[in-house]
């Protein structure tokens, strides 16, 4: 079956790094295109990001562009999410998510459980 | 940024049937776009419903109980999340998405389901 595990979540102080990464299994990892998406506490979910199957093509949310990366390591079917210069509102859940579509992209079919990132002082 | 209006809260009694709206703008035309719906529980992620285009492009997903079915009210410029004969295990949050042709994902604020 389908398995999107997510791992990397931590507290972190503004202005630091972290990176988190999803592993996938159950599934063809090379064929499809990837999300992050967030949700912080208590509130609804946020698109982050969106890489290409090939890890070509991506795109960021405004909120996060120039400050995070994703990216791809297809001989190891993870997935990853570089995020630099955090601030107090980047605190949430980030969930690792496939797309469903793998000759294109735009709809999630599949989520993992998710990681939580805390940034505070 | 475009915004998808969800109402914050809906009851619903056993055995009823519940339709969860999501409002887009006036000035996006509805019709072409893919509805993506999403429920989630507390403490678990998000899980994939349905997407809805029209009657002739429509996905159930994969184990998700036929109560559960998608439509479009292009008078309101909504989707329509029905649930019919709703049922205890439906009490959760409902997201709609969809994908906007700058190649970024817009979800609703969500529709909380309270199941009297």
């Amino acid at each position: 079956q389908v398995q999107l595990v997510e791992s990397g979540g931590g507290v972190v102080q503004p202005g630091g790094s972290l990176r988190l990464s999803c592993a996938g299994s159950g599934f063809t990892f090379t064929r499809y295109p990837f999300h992050w998406v967030r949700q912080a506490p208590g509130k609804g979910l946020e698109w982050v990001a969106i890489l290409s199957y090939d890890g070509v093509s991506q795109n960021y949310a405004g909120s996060v562009r120039g400050r995070f990366t994703i990216s791809r390591d297809n001989s190891r079917s993870t997935l990853y999410l570089q995020m630099n210069s955090l601030k107090a509102e980047d605190t949430a859940i980030y969930y690792c998510a496939r797309d469903m579509y793998t000759n294109g992209w735009g709809g999630i079919d599949f989520w993992g459980q998710g990681t939580l990132v805390t940034v505070s002082s | 940024q475009a915004v998808l209006t969800q109402p914050s809260s809906l009851s619903a009694s056993p055995g009823a049937s519940a339709s969860l709206t999501c409002t887009l703008p006036s000035g996006i035309n509805f019709v072409t776009y893919r509805i993506y719906w999403y429920q989630q529980k507390p403490g678990s992620p998000p899980q994939f419903l349905l997407r809805y285009t029209s009657d002739s492009d429509y996905l159930q997903g994969s184990g998700v109980p036929s109560r559960f079915s998608g439509s479009k009210d292009a008078s309101a410029n909504a989707a329509i999340l029905l649930i019919s004969g709703v049922q205890s295990e439906d009490e959760a949050d409902y997201f709609c998405m969809i994908w906007l042709s700058s190649a970024s994902m817009i979800f609703g604020g969500g529709t909380k389901l309270t199941v009297l």
